[in-house]
């Protein structure tokens, strides 16, 4: 069975400095990975996906992502944090459920100026 | 560009009514989604749809309706069954229901509030 935990529901932290964002996966075969930031009144945007090629992920506005199997982790960073990256971000799994998804609650950033 | 678009933006149900959320993409894409999303939480699947004139029940399909009649549109109507309908609507597409990289693209998202 699938699962995905996000270990954070919010993450603050100051303009132009790094953010983390941890997920962390269960899956019964090698899964695909994606994040997707959503932010107010929006529908959600894909940020990056991991599907097996390499292991570290680059995404759109800087962001990338690390899939390390051993840790069963595929946490989202980015080198310095920018006011535009305030938003809900949902970290997602391949497998479980109907739409062959498993999505995380989703962490709020919080950026301070 | 490619896209899904949801409309309205804003809606308002009074009791009792039914009411009907558009969602058309240009994707070229087989499958379809509804989700429901409530205030500070996460996705629910209410319907889905692998192929033009078949869908499914998600998990919380009751009090929600829906159709595909043609590849581009999937509206949900949401019922006077529906007893707590507010909340953000959003309607997502895929090449194929499932698969190992299956992509899901979104919609803009649509809210629906009873007044």
């Amino acid at each position: 069975a699938q699962s995905v935990t996000q270990l954070d529901s919010h993450v603050s932290v100051s303009e132009g400095t790094p953010v983390l964002l941890r997920c962390n996966y269960s899956s019964s075969y090698s899964p695909s990975l994606f994040w997707y930031v959503q932010h107010p009144n929006k529908g959600l945007q894909l940020l990056l996906k991991y599907t097996s090629a390499a292991t570290l992920v680059k995404g759109i506005n800087g962001f990338e992502a690390e899939f390390k199997k051993s840790e069963t982790s595929f946490h989202l960073t980015k080198p310095s944090a920018h006011m535009s990256d305030a938003a809900e971000y949902f970290c997602v799994v391949s497998g479980g459920g109907a739409d062959g998804l498993t999505f995380g609650k989703g962490t709020h950033l919080i950026i301070q100026p | 560009d490619g896209g899904i678009t949801q409309s309205p933006k804003y809606l308002f149900r009074k009791e009792g009514q039914n009411v009907t959320l558009s969602c058309e993409q240009n994707l070229n894409h087989d499958a379809m989604y509804w989700y429901r999303q409530d205030p500070g939480q996460g996705l629910r699947l209410i319907y889905y749809s692998q192929i033009v004139n078949d869908f499914q029940k998600g998990d919380i399909a009751e009090g929600y309706s829906v159709s595909r009649e043609k590849k581009e549109s999937f509206p949900l109507t949401v019922t006077s069954a529906q007893k707590n309908p507010t909340a953000f609507y959003l309607c997502a597409s895929s090449t194929q229901l499932r698969g190992r990289g299956n992509t899901i693209y979104f919609g803009e998202g649509s809210w629906l509030t009873v007044v």
